[in-house]
């Protein structure tokens, strides 16, 4: 199947700093990638969806001036939470979708901890 | 709106049989997933079901009624390693993935 990967799996960073996590597609092209943030107990929750060369539609109540997500590529996708606080701290998980959108394939997450 | 129900939590024995329902309502219907998901780990993908009637794939079966809107996920001779949460997706008619908030499922010896 499709492999999705995540750099890094884990980091912990203090609070003010940025924090950049890449999401790549291994072995195919991906048109759309996804990020999710899910907190201890609770279900994945859609902060984004990106498709390659245009700009990161976000889902309400998430600021796109703090989570900043570039997709540069079909196989690249960064997440970049600036100026992170002790309540961003999350696992952050990303996804990618083929052009014919029937499956996601997701990243083995990046759990945040900030500091 | 749209909305994904599943049961917040199910315990069940080794070697048994489990069946975890899902009920949706979404605008529009692309497909339904079903998804494992082990604690501190990302989703991997268990099942994908787009038309009426029940997938068998060895010990996980996944059964769709799209004029219900009702859905379940089947697994039989229950492992430990099974006790996980088990999450319901919807792909609606912008092929966007609308979550229900899982179900964790407990085996017991």
């Amino acid at each position: 199947g499709a492999v999705v990967s995540q750099h890094p799996s884990w980091v912990i960073c203090k609070s003010g700093t940025s924090v950049k996590i890449e999401c790549r597609s291994l072995d195919f092209q991906a048109t759309t990638m996804f990020w999710y943030r899910q907190f201890p107990k609770q279900s994945l929750m859609l902060m984004a969806t990106s498709n390659e060369g245009s700009k990161a539609t976000y889902e309400q109540g998430v600021e796109k001036d703090k989570f900043l997500i570039n997709h540069a590529s079909l196989t690249l996708s960064t997440l970049t939470v600036t100026s992170a606080h002790p309540e961003d701290s999350s696992f952050y998980i990303c996804s990618a979708g083929t052009s014919d959108y029937n499956e996601q394939f997701f990243g083995p997450g990046t759990r945040l901890t900030v500091l | 709106g749209q909305n994904i129900d599943q049961p917040t939590e199910m315990t069940a024995t080794e070697g048994a049989i489990v069946q975890i329902n899902c009920t949706y309502q979404t605008s529009g219907f692309n497909g339904l997933f079903w998804y494992q998901q082990h604690a501190g780990e990302a989703p991997t993908f268990l099942s994908y079901n787009v038309l009426d009637g029940l997938e068998e794939k060895g010990r996980f079966s996944s059964f769709l009624s799209r004029s219900k809107g009702y859905s379940y996920l089947l697994l039989k001779e229950l492992q430990m390693k099974d006790s996980a949460s088990y999450l319901c997706a919807v792909s609606d008619s912008n092929y966007q993935l609308i979550w229900g908030a899982g179900t964790k499922l407990i085996i017991k010896p």
